[in-house]
């Protein structure tokens, strides 16, 4: 069955510090993609890096870094130089095969950055 | 560009009301999801359409519910009648094409059945 898990229900980090959130998915599909979404307290969610299944190099996008280990079938989140308006929910989610963009996502991680 | 459009933002209703959400995706994109979030069940997939045709409504929870795209750039989610346990937040999301990786999402409507 595919699925998303994060096991880390909360998380801090100290202001200018990196942090990283915790992804790991199940799947039997040879081709797949990874995804990582921040939903601030305002309620929107906003797509912050993708990782595809057959992608050579982790994905990166400015202080976003995706660390992609697909033996051990991982896919973290690390955000560097933590700001105070990092603080929010942080999800996980997987493209299902098929060719089509359809995601299931995992349960979330709550990330609280302190001054 | 806009973005992804929805209303209402907030919306509260006594159970057994007929409750319309409304999107309207981003102009161009082909593709658009429904998605609910609670705190129970986290985001789920309800439905989706590519060209306005549903493409995969398995994730709708009952009868209770049904999503239309007259065209391409307008969708509703029903539910009638609505009940307590509808309450969450309904997003709508779209993107360029059925193979592209990238969905941008609604602000989302809250929903609260009484």
């Amino acid at each position: 069955a595919q699925k998303i898990t994060q096991t880390q229900p909360g998380m801090f980090v100290q202001e200018k510090e990196a942090v990283t959130l915790d992804c790991t998915y199940d799947t039997s599909d040879p081709s797949y993609g990874l995804f990582w979404y921040k939903q601030p307290s305002s309620g929107e969610m906003i797509f912050l890096i993708y990782q595809g299944s057959y992608d050579q190099q982790n994905a990166t996008e400015g202080r976003y870094s995706l660390n992609f280990q697909k033996a051990r079938k991982s896919a973290n989140l690390v955000i560097s130089a933590s700001q105070l308006g990092d603080s929010a929910m942080y999800f996980c989610a997987m493209r299902l095969s098929g060719g089509y963009n359809k995601l299931i996502f995992g349960a979330g991680t709550r990330l609280a950055v302190h001054p | 560009d806009a973005g992804v459009i929805q209303s209402p933002r907030h919306e509260v209703t006594e159970m057994g009301q007929e409750v319309t959400l409304r999107c309207k995706p981003i102009s161009g994109h082909n593709s658009l999801f429904w998605y609910r979030q609670t705190m129970m069940r986290g985001l789920e997939l309800l439905i989706y359409f590519n060209n306005n045709v549903p493409i995969d409504d398995s994730g709708m929870p009952e009868d209770r519910f049904s999503a239309k795209m007259p065209n391409a750039s307008f969708s509703t989610l029903k539910i009638q009648p609505s009940e307590p346990r509808d309450s969450a937040v309904y997003f709508c999301a779209s993107s360029a094409d059925i193979s592209s990786y990238e969905q941008y999402f609604g602000p989302g409507t809250r929903l609260t059945v009484t």
